[in-house]
C-alpha cells in the first residue's frame, strides 16, 4: 500500500501570503492519478487538482499543482478568507489512499 | 447537475449493522465507479472500497473485507454500503464519491473523485 505523508500538518499563514503544501509518497505514484481535495468544517471534500496539475472546474487559478514521482506540491498563491480548510493529497496505484491532511488556518 | 445525495443519519449499537445509500443523479449511473470514504470524528479520509454499477464488481479495503458490502440499483441509480459488526470506532461520516477515470492514448489512467455526496453520520453506541 502507498503511504502519503504530508506536511506541514498545520500551515498559520495570513490572506494574501503564499501557501506551499507538501504530499509525499512512500514510493512513485503516477502524476495522473494523484488528486488534491479541499475540505471546510461540516462539507464534503472538493476536488481541487486532478492530474497532479490540473485545476478542476471553477477552482481559481491561484490553485496550482506540481510534481511527479513521490514529491507533490499544492500551492496558493495569494490567500483568500476562503480558502482556509483542510487538504488532503490522494492517489491511486494498485489502491488509493490519502495522506493525512494539512490544516490551512489564518494566523 | 451531477449530484449525489446520502441517507439520513443513524444511530446504531455494537455488532449491528448499518446500511448507507446514495443517490446518483445527472450522469449515465452505470459509467462510473462509486466509491465510499469514511471519516473518524476529527480524523482524515480513509478509503473503504469502490463499485462497479455496471457489473457490480466490487474492490474492498483489506481492512474491511468481510464486514463490508457494497452493492447499487440502477433502476434507481442508487449505490448502497453495508457495513456489519460495527464497533464504536466505527462511528463516523461515510461518504460516497463518483470516480472519474480518464484514459489517455498515450497509455496509464487519469482518476479522481468528483463529486461526492454530503455525508451520512453513523454513531454506533451502546
Amino acid at each position: 500500500e502507498i503511504v502519503l505523508t504530508q506536511s506541514p500538518g498545520t500551515l498559520s499563514l495570513s490572506p494574501g501570503e503564499r501557501a506551499t503544501l507538501s504530499c509525499r509518497a512512500s514510493q512513485s505514484v503516477s502524476a495522473n492519478s494523484l488528486a488534491w481535495y479541499q475540505q471546510k468544517p461540516g462539507q464534503a471534500p472538493r476536488l481541487v487538482i486532478h492530474g497532479a496539475s490540473y485545476r478542476a472546474f471553477g477552482i481559481p487559478d491561484r490553485f496550482s499543482g506540481s510534481g511527479s514521482g513521490t514529491a507533490f506540491t499544492l500551492t496558493i498563491s495569494r490567500l483568500e478568507p476562503e480558502d482556509f480548510a483542510v487538504y488532503y493529497c490522494q492517489q491511486y496505484g494498485s489502491s488509493y489512499s490519502f495522506g493525512q491532511g494539512t490544516k490551512l488556518e489564518i494566523k | 447537475q451531477v449530484q449525489l445525495v446520502q441517507s439520513g443519519a443513524e444511530v446504531k449499537k455494537p455488532g449491528a449493522s448499518v446500511k448507507v445509500s446514495c443517490k446518483a443523479s445527472g450522469y449515465p449511473f452505470s459509467g462510473y465507479y462509486m466509491h465510499w470514504v469514511r471519516q473518524a470524528p476529527g480524523q482524515g479520509l480513509e478509503w473503504m472500497g469502490r463499485i462497479n454499477p455496471g457489473s457490480d464488481d466490487t474492490d474492498y479495503a483489506e481492512k474491511f473485507q468481510g464486514r463490508v458490502t457494497m452493492t447499487t440499483d440502477t433502476s434507481t441509480t442508487t449505490a448502497y454500503m453495508e457495513l456489519s459488526s460495527l464497533r464504536s470506532d466505527d462511528t463516523a461520516v461515510y461518504y460516497c464519491a463518483r470516480e472519474i477515470v480518464v484514459v489517455p492514448a498515450a497509455g496509464g489512467s487519469y482518476r479522481w473523485f468528483n463529486p461526492w455526496g454530503q455525508g451520512t453520520q453513523v454513531t454506533v453506541s451502546s
